[in-house]
């Protein structure tokens, strides 16, 4: 149990156009989403925190506009990077908490986004 | 300083070591401790979670919480090459409504 998916594995886009990166809990509900960069070797940098049904909060420094989360249901959070830059290549790694558990927070496999 | 310090390693072990991966972190309001593994190229991996202070084991990992020092450790025991991963500590508070913060993560190379 406690799986999330995220499509696509990886992409590569050019410069200027936009791309959208999928996150779903396959086997349960989750009131909340969050979506993390991490660059080689650094750490997880959490980028916003997304509940059902609500606008995402995002972390300091992280650009709303660019960077439009979108929760729409208790299984599927969207993370849409929009006019893309070289400077967005980087690993998205989305997860999600189990409803009404605080510390069961599971990840997605990751996205590998490449902006040429 | 930062709230949760982990050192990134690598940290090389034979087949076999027993390996200690730590923590420390200076909010006291933290309640929840998890380790997380996570392979090159893959999204972490829950390992396992702890509340307030204590032991919990589960197979060759055990994971200790020493609040008094605020002090964390990941135990795995007969280490196996497929263990080399980098580990990450999370820990939660409920004033940040439980967003765990992470530590950098170690990476650990077990060689056969």
């Amino acid at each position: 149990g406690a799986v999330v998916s995220q499509h696509p594995s990886w992409v590569i886009c050019k410069s200027g156009t936009s791309v959208k990166i999928e996150c779903r809990s396959l086997d349960f509900q989750a009131t909340t989403m969050f979506w993390y960069r991490q660059f080689p070797k650094q750490s997880l940098m959490l980028m916003a925190t997304s509940n059902e049904g609500s606008k995402a909060t995002y972390e300091q420094g992280v650009e709303k506009d660019k960077f439009l989360i979108n929760h729409a249901s208790l299984t599927l959070s969207t993370l849409t990077v929009t006019s893309a830059h070289p400077e967005d290549s980087s690993f998205y790694i989305c997860s999600a908490r189990v409803r009404g558990i605080a510390y069961e927070q599971y990840f997605g496999p990751g996205t590998r986004l490449t902006v040429t | 300083q930062k709230e949760v310090e982990q050192d990134p390693g690598p940290l090389s072990v034979p087949e076999g070591a027993i390996v200690s991966l730590n923590c420390t972190y200076s909010n006291s309001a933290f309640q929840y401790f998890m380790w997380y593994r996570q392979y090159s190229r893959k999204g972490p991996e829950l390992l396992m979670y702890t509340y307030s202070s204590g032991n919990k084991e589960d197979g060759r990992f055990t994971a200790q919480v020493d609040k008094s020092s605020k002090y964390i450790s990941l135990f795995i025991r007969d280490s196996q090459p497929s263990d080399s991963a980098t580990y990450l500590c999370a820990m939660s508070a409920p004033g940040g409504s439980y967003i765990p913060t992470f530590g950098r993560g170690t990476s650990l190379i077990v060689h056969p």
